[in-house]
């Protein structure tokens, strides 16, 4: 099964503080995402990758910014923390060739104080 | 307005009861439909997928599309309380399409 890891699992940040979310992925697949769960938001996008050193934005890019070094890896940087970016993030990724079923690490819980 | 709506936001069914989950797009760009599980403290997976109209059915679960009014629904017979979790719906553009927009969730709570 794919296999999809976060880390750190959680963080408590300081407000105006730099963040640097890691994922990795262990199943050759083109494309990773990053989202942000809030109670009553269900996920949003925020930026997602389909190819090494190449990244998009998506639905909810401000104030985030996004790295993709290599296939297996995707980090999320928040430069300037701030209160409202106290969220759970999750990672995944997606097969182009075969599914597009999109495959969730385990979170980090991100508190911003 | 979210382009993808689930109700109730909350459900609660006994064990061995029916489990109904809705879920309706509101744009027509995005009407191939998947359903997604979260546990407590874990990430969404897959449970299924819907592309074409009708039912699909896979083991207890059978989701229903009807791509007229965008309405997708899910079923889950003989509940079990392993079943209590965060249920997503997400569209997509097309079948081989790697954008999903989600719904906020149903939370499911089955009560042994």
């Amino acid at each position: 099964e794919a296999a999809v890891t976060q880390s750190p699992r959680s963080k408590v940040a300081v407000t105006g503080g730099k963040v640097t979310l890691s994922c990795h992925q262990t199943n050759n697949h083109d494309y990773m995402y990053w989202y942000r769960q809030d109670t009553g938001h269900g996920l949003r996008l925020i930026h997602y990758s389909y190819v090494a050193d190449s990244t998009e934005k998506g639905d909810i890019p401000d104030g985030y910014k996004a790295s993709r070094p290599s296939q297996e890896n995707f980090s999320l940087i928040l430069e300037l923390a701030s209160l409202s970016q106290t969220a759970v993030y999750f990672c995944a990724s997606s097969d182009a060739w075969v599914s597009y079923e999109q495959y969730f690490g385990p979170g980090t819980r991100l508190t911003v104080l | 307005q979210q382009k993808v709506q689930q109700s109730p936001e909350s459900l609660s069914v006994p064990e061995g009861g029916m489990a109904s989950l809705n879920c309706t797009s509101s744009d027509h760009n995005f009407q191939y439909f998947w359903w997604y599980r979260q546990h407590s403290g874990e990430g969404p997976k897959a449970l299924m997928s819907i592309f074409s109209d009708g039912d699909k059915k896979e083991g207890r679960f059978t989701a229903h599309l009807n791509k007229a009014s965008l309405h997708v629904s899910l079923h889950i017979r003989d509940s079990q309380p392993s079943d209590s979790a965060l249920y997503f719906c997400a569209a997509s553009r097309g079948s081989g399409s790697w954008q999903l927009i989600f719904g906020s969730g149903t939370q499911l709570t089955v009560m042994p």
